[in-house]
């Protein structure tokens, strides 16, 4: 009954290749969301859907591009894999009542622990 | 921008030891805060929250209060347990109009000896 789960948990590869990582909710929100967390734990927001379309996109390196099929699914693939791409990365899902303005619980993925060698 | 403070760890207490983790923030609107908590290994789970000022959260014996007057929202708990141990993470919501992002501070690294 996970609410919210990614695929890898851990995903090792060589500098160059790409590679995706999936999410899926089943908490039936309408927005969801990636994080990068880095070596020191900060966490940043790096894109968030409502419904399948894209509404955030904080700067992040056209190599990293999301989609989603369906409101339940976002998945975050990577072209050309940096030795700085290396970090925990979260998928997130929120209802996002836009009468709660931004009070809405996150809830969290597992996270995948991306490595590039 | 929008922007957490919270306190440099590691905090090391403990068993039964009382709690406090700062957190202040800066924001333009009114922000909702809250606390986020990352055992080893997992994902962050909310531990609680606060959508306007004066408000307290509370969850599993943790409270912080919403003060705006401060612009603070401190994590206290008054007896720790070793099953504490963990990652605490403050967090602001950054409503757009259409979705709202979370904007983490550093975290915070919480170690309770037995």
């Amino acid at each position: 009954d996970t609410a919210v789960s990614q695929t890898p948990k851990y995903l090792v590869t060589q500098m160059g290749n790409d590679k995706s990582i999936k999410c899926e909710q089943n908490l039936g929100h309408d927005t969801m969301y990636w994080y990068k967390q880095d070596s020191k734990k900060f966490l940043k927001i790096m894109f968030s859907y409502n419904n399948k379309e894209l509404i955030i996109n904080e700067t992040v390196p056209n190599r990293f591009s999301p989609k989603s099929p369906d409101k339940a699914h976002l998945n975050l693939h990577i072209n050309s894999l940096e030795l700085g791409d290396s970090a925990v990365y979260f998928c997130a899902s929120s209802q996002d009542d836009r009468f709660l303005a931004g009070a809405d619980t996150q809830y969290f993925g597992p996270g995948t622990r991306l490595t590039v060698l | 921008g929008d922007s957490v403070t919270q306190m440099e760890g590691p905090v090391t207490l403990s068993e039964e030891a009382f709690l406090t983790i700062n957190c202040t923030y800066t924001a333009t609107g009114y922000p909702s805060l809250f606390w986020y908590v990352q055992y080893p290994g997992e994902g962050l789970q909310l531990l609680l929250k606060a959508t306007k000022a004066d408000d307290k959260g509370s969850n599993k014996g943790f409270e912080a209060t919403y003060r705006k007057e401060t612009t603070s929202f401190h994590l206290e708990k008054g007896s720790v347990q070793v099953s504490d141990s963990a990652v605490y993470f403050c967090a602001l919501s950054d409503y757009g109009g259409a979705t709202n992002k979370l904007i983490f501070g550093t975290g915070t690294l919480l170690a309770v000896q037995p």
